[in-house]
């Protein structure tokens, strides 16, 4: 069975600081990808970035990066440089499996709460 | 910009009540998604669609139905509403890419009294 599993519900970070959230996943698809999500407290979903399981370099989209390990099934976002505006809740998300890649369905993670403090 | 909109923002209704909930998509995605939401709980997948008459059950189904009688618009139908329905509900499409990202609308949060 596929699993995203998020281990930290709250974080701070200091403002300008880089921060780490984590995600392990578990699948035994060969093909899948791997998504973040960040909701601010309006409550929308916003797609930050995307990693797929061939990909050989590490995704980033300007201030976010993924560290993609898959050795280890990890898929951790790193956040450069922390904004105020960066506070929400982020969520990591996994689609995998032919069936999966044809629908788009997605299984997500618990969530962290980031908050950074100025 | 992918545009998903969701017909309201706030919704308050008693118990036993027929509810629906509209979601509408301007990119002519082939996948479509309903979900919910609840503190501790993640995103629940309830229905989603992957073509106009299309439907398959996510993970929580009982208790809903869905429509997608036309490619843009994804119906929820909560039949005869419960106070457990209380939840923020989510609607998403997807391209149908490789990539296949999903795009989200801003969420209708709804009260069953």
């Amino acid at each position: 069975a596929q699993k995203i599993t998020q281990t930290q519900p709250g974080m701070f970070v200091q403002e300008k600081e880089a921060v780490t959230l984590d995600c392990t996943y578990d699948t035994s698809d060969p093909s899948y990808g791997l998504f973040w999500y960040k909701q601010p407290s309006s409550g929308e979903m916003i797609f930050l970035i995307y990693q797929g399981s061939y990909d050989q370099q590490n995704a980033t989209e300007g201030r976010y990066s993924l560290n993609f390990q898959k050795a280890r099934k990890s898929a951790n976002l790193v956040i450069s440089a922390s904004q105020l505006g960066d506070s929400a809740m982020y969520f990591c998300a996994m689609r995998g499996g032919d069936y999966s890649s044809n629908t788009g369905k997605l299984i997500f993670g618990q969530g962290t709460t980031l908050q950074v403090k100025p | 910009d992918v545009k998903v909109t969701q017909s309201s923002r706030y919704l308050v209704k008693r118990t036993g009540e027929k509810v629906f909930l509209e979601c509408v998509q301007d990119m002519d995605h082939e996948n479509m998604f309903w979900y919910r939401q609840d503190p501790g709980l993640g995103l629940r997948l309830i229905y989603f669609s992957y073509d106009v008459k299309m439907k398959e059950k996510g993970d929580i189904p009982e208790g809903y139905s869905v429509s997608r009688e036309k490619k843009e618009r994804f119906s929820l139908i909560l039949e005869s509403a419960s106070t457990n329905q209380t939840s923020m509900y989510l609607c998403a499409s997807s391209p149908g890419t490789a990539k296949n990202e999903q795009y989200f609308g801003p969420g209708t949060r709804l009260t069953v009294t």
